[in-house]
């Protein structure tokens, strides 16, 4: 069964570096995500993209972030300068087409510890 | 705006029995509601979603959540618990703009032996 991979599965960063949090979606999925899980709360949503655009980004998306599809089948998430509180588990998920219908597959996640 | 709530952050039951995680919802429009569960360690894993239709679902595992419109309700149930079914459970709505989900806050249910 395809599933949404992600790595690395736990990454560890000191306070103002750069991270990329990798995601391999479902191969004939259009729509991905982002979402991050700070420890002990709900999941909340970060970006979407499709079409290589971002569709709609939540006020948590600063311009810390970003989001790219280098090629035809990793989709990633970088953060440019880390702060404490961008500690949390990150999941990328995808979708084969609009939301709305169709539910979303998520991965198993990065959690990511900034120091 | 679209939201979901589950009031119960833990629900406790004994193996066998029946099982009811809660979940009520606020949307403009048509409800599109999921249920996830997560295992420790591991990603969202998608049980069933309601779109239209009989208000009775089925999914995954075993597990079903009725949708009551009057209510604003989609709770998850099951008829026999079983501790393999010891995880969180998330009750997700669609924004209207379909790209992304709303969470609750999560249930961690717990089925004891």
């Amino acid at each position: 069964e395809p599933e949404v991979t992600q790595t690395p599965s736990h990454q560890v960063t000191q306070m103002g570096q750069e991270v990329i949090l990798r995601c391999v979606p479902i191969s004939n999925h259009l729509y991905f995500y982002w979402y991050r899980q700070i420890l002990g709360q709900k999941v909340e949503f970060l970006v979407s993209f499709y079409n290589n655009e971002i569709s709609e980004k939540s006020e948590i998306f600063d311009d810390q972030f970003s989001v790219e599809r280098p090629d035809g089948s990793n989709f990633t998430l970088k953060i440019r300068s880390t702060k404490l509180e961008d500690s949390a588990m990150y999941f990328c998920a995808s979708s084969e087409r609009v939301a709305g219908v169709n539910e979303q597959f998520f991965g198993p996640g990065t959690r990511l510890t900034v120091l | 705006a679209q939201s979901v709530a589950q009031p119960e952050d833990q629900v406790n039951v004994a193996e066998g029995n029946p099982l009811t995680v809660k979940c009520t919802y606020s949307v403009s429009g048509n409800p599109y509601l999921f249920w996830y569960v997560q295992y420790p360690n591991r990603g969202l894993q998608f049980l069933l979603k309601y779109i239209t239709g009989d208000n009775l679902v089925k999914g995954s595992y075993g597990f079903e959540a009725e949708f009551n419109k009057s209510q604003t309700s989609f709770h998850l149930k099951k008829p026999s618990a079983l501790v393999s079914d010891s995880a969180l459970y998330f009750c997700a709505v669609r924004d209207i703009s379909f790209n992304k989900f709303y969470f609750g806050s999560g249930t961690k249910l717990n089925v004891k032996p």
